[in-house]
């Protein structure tokens, strides 16, 4: 069975530093890699998945299959970047999302 | 940018008590999902349905849980007899083909 695992509970950092959200799953074939943000009270949006190889709002992810990671990086982390971060795993076809428990980034000004 | 609605924001029930959780998905997504989240705790697949049919379900959508798409344009979720630890967010979600997940804001049900 596929799983995710997110270490870190609650991250902080101050505003400007580096952030690294980590994210590692366990699935043996080609998973497709998400990263879901939600803000205070709001839903669950859609920031980054890994077949789209692109930037939002300065955060990046590569998907590195050797270590089974999808790690969210972010050179300077802003006030507005505070949140819950989920990261989760597609197997292929019509497939449910499986997430992991959850990060909760605080960026301390 | 479309969204996918869930009614009502919030629903205080009773224990034993039948509750349906409405969601409308974005009008031309095929496939569609209710998640749950209890306080402190992950977000958990409930349930998948696709073509008018269940597509997977997971060990949580027991036969307390039922799903229909009644009338084209609504997903609800029915939970039959309530128990205290069914209190959770429940999430909609739906997508088209392999376009990313869109997410309701959920429903917060509160089983007293």
């Amino acid at each position: 069975a596929q799983r995710v695992t997110q270490p870190e509970k609650l991250l902080s950092v101050f505003k400007g530093a580096p952030v690294e959200l980590k994210c590692n799953y366990s699935y043996s074939g080609s998973p497709e890699l998400f990263w879901y943000v939600q803000y205070s009270r709001q839903r669950l949006q859609l920031l980054l998945r890994h077949i789209s190889r692109e930037s939002i709002k300065g955060f990046t992810a590569d998907l590195n299959k050797g270590e089974t990671s999808f790690h969210l990086k972010k050179p300077f982390a802003q006030e507005e970047d505070s949140a819950m971060y989920y990261c989760a795993l597609k197997r292929a076809g019509n497939t449910p999302l499986v997430f992991g428990k959850g990060t909760r980034l605080s960026v301390i000004a | 940018e479309p969204e996918v609605t869930q009614t009502p924001s919030h629903q205080v029930t009773q224990m034993g008590q039948e509750v349906i959780l409405r969601c409308v998905p974005i009008s031309n997504h095929l496939y569609f999902y209710w998640y749950r989240q209890i306080l402190g705790q992950k977000v958990e697949f409930l349930v998948s349905f696709y073509n008018n049919e269940i597509s997977e379900k997971s060990e949580i959508f027991d036969d307390q849980f039922s799903v229909e798409r009644p009338d084209g344009s609504n997903f609800t979720l029915k939970i039959r007899s309530t128990k205290l630890e069914d209190s959770a967010m429940y999430f909609c979600a739906s997508r088209f083909s392999d376009y990313g997940y869109t997410f309701g804001s959920g429903t917060r049900l509160t089983v007293v």
